[in-house]
């Protein structure tokens, strides 16, 4: 099993629409959870850190987390073409190193105008 | 301006040259990562530098070889690459083992 898994998409969405990205991680001990959007040919950039169960909310973004059901997912309201781009699920991997982080597949977002 | 740096941007080396991918950080981190990044595929963390411990990926070959002289500096030293090389290659700070991490801009390597 994967320590951190999402569906690699793409997923597709008219502008103005909510984008729902969904992942599920396997070590219960993980405490805390990042969202990252990827440009193509660029690094990963941060945009939500979420470390308690129920949602956070940044601008048009919400970040939400089940640690009961081990899930966290990301919504973006009124998505924007700009906002395509393949977005990476993270969470620390406690069983394999102190200082692991684990990434997802990531999830590729196309938002048509 | 971001506080993770990485140089060079871009390196072309062939098969039988010996570089080096350099990495900064300003950020007062704890840990510092290098991580691959293959066309179309997924992150695959290499090497792990923390105040406690150096952590590998087991599947890294020889040939990639990491140094970390000080908390804020980072290198991954390269000699007799292949092709299948050819990737992005990331690196990243956290201070500690619940925070977030942060990317530098990347060393896109191509090896010819």
């Amino acid at each position: 099993q994967k320590e951190v898994e999402q569906n690699s998409g793409p997923l597709s969405v008219p502008e103005g629409a909510i984008a729902s990205l969904n992942c599920t991680y396997s070590d219960r001990g993980s405490q805390s959870f990042f969202w990252y959007r990827q440009y193509s040919g660029k690094s990963p950039e941060l945009i939500m850190s979420i470390y308690s169960n129920g949602d956070k909310e940044d601008g048009r973004f919400t970040a939400q987390l089940n640690k009961a059901s081990q899930y966290v997912s990301l919504l973006i309201r009124d998505s924007q073409p700009s906002d395509s781009a393949t977005y990476l699920c993270a969470a620390p991997g406690t069983r394999t190193g102190f200082q692991k982080l684990v990434f997802g597949t990531g999830t590729r977002l196309l938002v048509s105008p | 301006e971001t506080g993770v740096t990485q140089t060079p941007r871009h390196l072309v080396m062939g098969m039988t040259n010996k570089k080096s991918l350099k990495c900064e950080q300003h950020l007062g981190h704890n840990a510092m990562y290098w991580y691959k990044q293959s066309a179309k595929k997924p992150l695959e963390l290499m090497f792990v530098y923390s105040l406690e411990e150096r952590v590998e990926n087991n599947s890294v070959p020889s040939r990639f070889s990491p140094e970390c002289p000080n908390s804020s500096h980072l290198f991954l030293h390269l000699h007799t690459l292949q092709p299948e090389d050819s990737a992005l290659y990331l690196c990243a700070s956290r201070r500690d083992l619940n925070t977030e991490a942060f990317f530098g801009q990347g060393t896109r390597l191509t090896v010819v």
